[in-house]
């Protein structure tokens, strides 16, 4: 079957880093994507890997490695307003998203 | 408007109503997406539509039934559900079938009671 595993739920604090990874086993890799889903709003495009490596984008970090199925987002200089879910999806050989459950993050001052 | 709007955002039925879902792109966008969000659950995927027909049915129960007039706009006729459907349900648009850069609307909150 396919799945992808986040972590259920992380704490950081305003101004630190953290690392949000992720671990996937699908039918096929068309790219991983990740999601910002703050409370009661709609997911919002965050990054896009399909290549290994690091994508970089302001604050915020992705990387991906093929062979072992996983990544991370990586989110510096935390803010208050940066307290939200963060999606994790795959595309599948079929071109459909795959998604984790979604990893909150909670930021402490 | 920009983006994808759905209406309405919220939504109570009792389990003998027939209700619809709206949703529109004004992003010119080619691919529509109905998903389903549960409390600490992945994101489902329901339904999917390219250039207005029909491409991927998860095997969703037939009380769901998804309608696409144009490439614009998507509906989501619910009738007879049961009180396990209550989540939010939302839409989303994309480029084409194989971007996986998609644009969601802010969802409807459905309570079947």
């Amino acid at each position: 079957g396919q799945n992808i595993d986040q972590p259920t739920e992380m704490t950081a604090t305003e101004g630190a880093i953290v690392q949000i990874n992720c671990t996937y086993q699908t039918s096929g890799f068309n790219g991983l994507f990740w999601y910002q889903q703050h409370a009661g709003e709609a997911p919002t495009f965050l990054s896009y890997n399909v290549l290994d490596g690091l994508e970089e984008k302001g604050r915020f970090s992705s990387f991906l490695s093929r062979s072992k199925g996983y990544s991370y987002l990586l989110l510096k200089e935390l803010q208050m307003k940066d307290s939200a879910s963060y999606l994790c999806a795959v595309m599948d050989s079929n071109y459909q998203l795959i998604w984790g459950a979604g990893t909150k993050l909670i930021i402490k001052p | 408007e920009t983006g994808v709007t759905q209406t309405p955002r919220h939504l109570v039925m009792g389990m003998t109503n027939k209700k619809s879902l709206k949703c529109e792109q004004h992003l010119g966008h080619n691919a529509m997406y109905w998903y389903k969000q549960s409390a600490k659950k992945p994101l489902e995927l329901m339904f999917v539509y390219s250039l207005e027909e029909r491409v991927e049915n998860n095997s969703v129960p037939s009380r769901f039934s998804p309608e696409c007039p144009n490439s614009s706009h998507l509906f989501l006729h619910l009738h007879t559900l049961q009180p396990e459907d209550s989540a939010l349900y939302l839409c989303a648009s994309s480029q084409s079938l194989d971007r996986g850069e998609q644009y969601f609307g802010p969802g409807t909150r459905l309570t079947v009671t």
